[in-house]
């Protein structure tokens, strides 16, 4: 059972393509990050967003909580935004209110092509 | 800039060997992550800690034990390496100030155990 689900697994794109990347989650959350990880392995955090929309140059991401569901697009694509994207929802584990952690989707490998 | 440090990037270990992995952050955080990743699975909390000289077990603690004398350190521990550490290992760090708190990744050690 995973509470963070994650699509699609796979993606190629042809630059300049417009895409979207879904993530589905089963539990209340008080936050929701989409995180990218380049080949050798560090991930850097694109959006931590708990409602509505956020932009960052050609990155939107948004976020429906009543459907537990968030979308990240990438407007003209470009081949270096070939990485993996994850999706991870932010949960609190009931020591006090500010304790919280991270449930991750499985990642979506997007590879966009010149 | 904030940075997540992590001791090795790779390291290649024989069965049944004792290893440290040590992360260091300079953010003053109070809620410090060890993660495994692998291919199909995504991340994996293997044990976090919200404060010094505590630490708590995640989703996949077994084989794995940790040390936090120090804020600034954590350091995951294999006793005894079998061959299924293979894996990477992230560490990451979030203050504990409520729900909409970034994380912050270290870049990763890529543990091969032969």
């Amino acid at each position: 059972k995973n509470e963070v689900e994650q699509s699609p697994q796979n993606l190629t794109a042809q630059e300049g393509e417009f895409i979207t990347i879904n993530c589905s989650y089963s539990v209340g959350i008080s936050a929701l990050h989409w995180l990218q990880q380049h080949p050798g392995g560090g991930i850097v955090s694109l959006f931590m967003l708990s409602s509505g929309k956020k932009k960052h140059g050609r990155l939107i991401a948004t976020i429906n909580i009543q459907e537990k569901h968030s979308s990240l697009h990438i407007t003209a694509s470009h081949p270096r935004d070939s990485a993996v994207y994850i999706c991870a929802v932010k949960i609190y584990i009931g020591r006090g209110s500010t304790l919280g952690r991270l449930y991750f989707g499985r990642g979506t490998q997007l590879t966009v092509w010149p | 800039d904030v940075k997540v440090t992590q001791s090795s990037r790779y390291l290649v270990k024989r069965t049944g060997e004792k290893v440290f992995l040590e992360c260091v952050q300079d953010m003053d955080h109070e809620n410090m992550f060890w993660y495994r990743q692998d291919p199909g699975l995504g991340l994996r909390l293997i044990y976090f800690s919200y404060d010094v000289k505590m630490k708590e077990k995640g989703d996949i603690p077994e084989g794995y034990s940790v040390s936090r004398e120090k804020k600034e350190r954590f350091s995951l521990i294999l006793e005894s390496t079998s061959t299924n550490q293979t894996s990477m290992y992230l560490c990451a760090s979030s203050p504990l100030t409520g729900g909409l708190t970034e994380a912050f990744f270290g870049q990763g050690t890529r543990l091969t155990v032969v």
